[in-house]
């Protein structure tokens, strides 16, 4: 119930290319939807998040989408940049900041 | 300022050694945690300060203490650990623990080893 499962566990993408990860939920008291990024030796990093009553944000090169009937949810990165390369992880939480449900994570490797 | 700091960078210790971990926050942020990651793997939450408070411990061994000395400081008292615990010790601090939104910032980790 309070798993978030990711995918896929990996993902090459060239540079210029767009990379697409999906998360997916089955605790509908979920209502925050943060993806962070980490770096190799460093921690997370707040990337971009949603809250169930909007479809879509953006923030430059980064779109979360959102489905609610679906439960799922995902991360599009455009033009994807060899600095973009880290590892992304979904997560959510219902109620609080304090617990957070991490999804298992992509490791992304963005080509020249 | 959006920096949260740990150290040590690295520890190696001993099954029998006593060691601390140190994280420190000025952003005036009352909400404190701990997580453990192991290689390949999300963090994991262990702990919760609230206000100086403990508000979530996540069934962590007692070998593992944690204390907030006061609303910047947040420690993490290792004791008798085992080969398994070694991992990247995370801190992170966010406005308040109880608001939904609220982000969290991590800091870069405290890479342990247990020999």
């Amino acid at each position: 119930q309070q798993q978030v499962k990711q995918s896929p566990q990996s993902l090459i993408v060239q540079k210029g290319g767009i990379s697409i990860i999906n998360c997916a939920y089955e605790n509908t008291a979920f209502d925050y939807f943060p993806w962070y990024q980490q770096f190799p030796g460093k921690g997370p990093a707040l990337l971009i998040a949603i809250r169930p009553d909007v479809s879509e944000k953006k923030e430059g090169r980064f779109t979360i989408s959102f489905n609610k009937s679906a439960k799922q949810f995902s991360l599009h990165i455009m033009d994807s940049q060899p600095g973009d390369s880290a590892t992304y992880f979904c997560a959510a939480s219902t109620g609080t900041a304090s617990k957070l449900t991490f999804g298992t994570g992509t490791r992304l490797q963005v080509t020249l | 300022d959006t920096e949260v700091t740990q150290t040590p960078k690295h520890l190696v210790m001993g099954m029998t050694n006593k060691k601390s971990l140190k994280c420190e926050q000025h952003m005036g942020h009352r909400a404190m945690y701990w997580y453990k990651q192991k290689a390949k793997k999300p963090p994991e939450l262990m702990f919760v300060y609230s206000y100086e408070k403990l508000s979530i411990n996540e069934s962590v061994p007692s070998r593992f203490s944690p204390e907030c000395p006061n609303s910047s400081l947040l420690n993490l008292h290792l004791h008798a650990l085992q080969p398994e615990d070694s991992a990247l010790y995370l801190c992170a601090s966010s406005q308040e623990a109880a608001r939904v939104q609220d982000t969290q910032y991590f800091g870069p980790g405290t890479r342990l080893t247990v020999l």
